[in-house]
């Protein structure tokens, strides 16, 4: 079956880098039917879609308009895996971070990560 | 604050039916499938709903979902107290892309 395993730092510096990797297996990143996205979760912003990469003939990304001027996801096909980086992280960017699977590209988010916690502080 | 505005909280005796509301606009509801999600505490989402009123394999036909103009609408019947979670849907949004409602939270005195 399809499992998405994330890794990264739990605390990061305010003004610093936030990154994050989600590994895949079961499926594949470069996949033309599946969307790859970030979504994370706080107490004070409830679930917020920041982001996603997709391959049909060609890679594409999106972002939410809140977060795209600091915002980069990239894939590596020779991993099969997608992350995340975003950049000058403030204390608002505290929360749980989630890679998910699209199964269709139109938010049928059939499979989630497990989830990691960042904090945000000096 | 989102774009899709869903009531906090809902509440029903078991056995009962509720329903869960998403309102939105003509740039998102008005013209894009609408996906519901469950969390239970402690949990990640969990798709109950796609493209307004399907249901993923394994998904009791007790859930079911709809849409009509800008709005949509969570249905449960039957309900037990396994169904106590926070309720979630979205939909792509013209200016925002993906766009989350603010959740309701389903109470089963």
């Amino acid at each position: 079956q399809v499992q998405l395993q994330q890794s990264g730092p739990g605390l990061v510096k305010p003004s610093q880098t936030l990154s994050l990797t989600c590994a895949i297996s079961g499926d594949s990143v470069s996949s033309n039917s599946a969307a790859w996205n970030w979504i994370r979760q706080s107490p004070s912003r409830g679930l917020e879609w920041l982001g996603r990469t997709y391959h049909r003939s060609k890679w594409s990304n999106d972002y939410a308009a809140s977060v795209k001027s600091r915002m980069t996801i990239n894939s590596d096909t020779s991993k099969n895996q997608f992350s995340l980086q975003l950049k000058s992280v403030t204390p608002e960017d505290t929360a749980v971070y989630h890679c998910v699977r699209d199964r269709t590209g139109n938010l049928v988010f059939d499979i989630w990560g497990q989830g990691t916690m960042v904090t945000v502080s000096s | 604050q989102s774009v899709l505005t869903q009531p906090p909280s809902v509440s029903a005796a078991p056995g009962q039916k509720v329903t869960i509301s998403c309102a939105g606009s003509s740039s998102n509801i008005g013209k894009n499938y609408v996906s519901w999600y469950q969390q239970l505490p402690g949990t990640a989402p969990k798709l109950l709903i796609y493209d307004n009123n399907k249901r993923p394999s394994g998904i009791p036909d007790r859930f079911s979902g709809s849409k009509s103009g800008t709005s949509a609408t969570l249905g449960i019947t039957g309900l037990q107290t396994g169904d106590e979670a926070d309720y979630y849907c979205v939909t792509w949004d013209s200016r925002l892309y993906a766009s989350f409602g603010g959740g309701t939270k389903l109470t089963v005195l």
